[in-house]
């Protein structure tokens, strides 16, 4: 069935290091992903998006790859700070979105 | 700040009450969904409002209901509530379209006891 998923539950940091989180689509037809940061007790906070007519998008300290071809997505974090601790969703975007469970990021100083 | 802003912020209800919660849009977005976010989970689509019909349901019984208002603000209604209503219940909101940029409000955190 058609899903969005993520590789890796958790995933642990040295501050500093660039921090890479993996996601799985299956719907071929999907052209158009976001991914969310979400810290404790709030809602998800927009990060960046990319389209399927794109393989790279670039924002500060962030950039996501789309494999078409593999239907695979990353978020790239550069020089991670602890305060990009959180949970990141990525989300297929039709009419509605559909997320996956998420990947805990922890930094650690 | 995304300009999503909901209401209350967290709520406590008895098994078998009805709720109501609240969502303003972001200026300029008209249309509005919802999310039910169980703990350590993805928020699963509830449903859409655009121009103040239902534009898209997910897969919740029809206990979930919604408005919109012309102002693009919204209402998430929960008749009977049940145990497992008990989530954070996120607004979004965006422009109509597939390849639109949605921002979410801070959620509201409903338990059911």
């Amino acid at each position: 069935g058609e899903s969005v998923g993520l590789h890796l539950p958790t995933l642990s940091v040295q501050e500093g290091d660039n921090s890479i989180i993996n996601c799985a689509y299956s719907n071929s037809a999907s052209d158009y992903f976001i991914w969310y940061k979400q810290e404790s007790g709030k809602g998800p906070q927009f990060i960046i998006d990319i389209r399927s007519n794109m393989d790279k998008r670039q924002g500060q300290r962030v950039t996501v790859l789309l494999n078409k071809t593999v239907k695979h997505l990353s978020l790239q974090i550069a020089a991670t700070q602890p305060g990009d601790s959180a949970v990141y969703f990525c989300a297929e975007k039709r009419s509605d979105m559909r997320f996956g469970a998420g990947t805990r990021l922890t930094v650690k100083p | 700040e995304t300009g999503v802003t909901q209401s209350p912020t967290h709520l406590i209800k008895t098994r078998g009450q009805q709720v109501t919660l609240r969502c303003s849009s972001q200026s300029g977005h008209n249309t509005v969904s919802w999310y039910q976010q169980a703990l350590g989970q993805g928020p699963q689509f509830i449903f859409q409002y655009y121009r103040e019909e239902e534009n898209g349901r997910g897969n919740f019984p029809p206990r979930f209901s919604g408005l919109q208002f012309p102002n693009y603000s919204s209402e998430l209604n929960v008749n009977a509530l049940e145990l497992d209503d008990s989530a954070l219940y996120l607004c979004a909101s965006s422009l109509p379209g597939q390849n639109t940029e949605a921002f979410f409000g801070q959620g509201t955190r409903l338990t059911v006891v």
